[in-house]
């Protein structure tokens, strides 16, 4: 059964520290992984990775896969109040199929 | 539209009843997807249609869960007889399915509450 999972569940640190995000994956048939924002119902697109050890960069967010330990992280620098979400990991797994992990609440307190 | 748009944003029903959600998904997307998140759980894939076929019904939690898609664009989600552990906001993706990756982009969703 593909799997995915996220860690830690919920992490709530102050305005400026850094945090990584960690997802694991256990599918049949990997093409893609992706890291979802969700503030409200729906998730926004972050970042696709496909490959091994080429990081993703979007100003404060960076994310990186590793398809030998098959892991990813997403790293915020710098985290502001509205950077607090959830954070969501899937993987694309064969026929179009997403599987998402449970998320990561994240809560940046001022 | 600019973006998937889903309908209503809320239902509140009694159990029992039936109900249908409704996704736009964006122009010239021919992939569609319908997910639901439960409180305090991933999301779950339900349904995949690419055009008008679903060759991804896997994630149907009951029969009572029917979906369906006509002219390639518009998905209607269905629950029939309605029970409280259907309470979850639905989500609606699509994507264009032109290349490989595609990335999903999602609706607002649906909030439905089973009373």
């Amino acid at each position: 059964e593909d799997k995915v999972v996220q860690s830690p569940l919920s992490l709530v640190v102050h305005e400026g520290d850094t945090v990584t995000l960690n997802c694991s994956y256990e599918v049949t048939n990997f093409r893609s992984l992706l890291w979802y924002k969700q503030e409200k119902k729906a998730p926004t697109f972050l970042f696709m990775l496909t490959s091994s050890g080429i990081e993703k960069k979007s100003g404060r967010l960076s994310s990186i896969l590793d398809k030998k330990e098959l892991f990813s992280i997403l790293n915020i620098t710098a985290t502001q109040t509205g950077d607090s979400a959830i954070y969501l990991c899937a993987v694309e797994s064969g026929a179009q199929k997403l599987v998402f992990g449970q998320g990561t609440r994240l809560t940046i307190n001022p | 539209g600019a973006g998937v748009s889903q309908s209503p944003s809320n239902k509140v029903t009694e159990k029992g009843k039936d109900v249908e959600l409704r996704c736009d998904p964006i122009s010239g997307h021919t992939a569609l997807y319908w997910y639901r998140q439960s409180l305090g759980q991933g999301l779950e894939f339900l349904i995949y249609f690419q055009g008008n076929s679903a060759p991804d019904k896997s994630g149907l939690p009951s029969d009572r869960f029917s979906a369906e898609r006509t002219g390639g664009s518009v998905s209607t989600l269905t629950i029939q007889r309605t029970q409280q552990e259907d309470s979850a906001v639905y989500l609606c993706a699509s994507s264009s399915f032109d290349r490989f990756p595609d990335t999903q982009y999602f609706g607002p969703g649906t909030r439905l509450t089973v009373l």
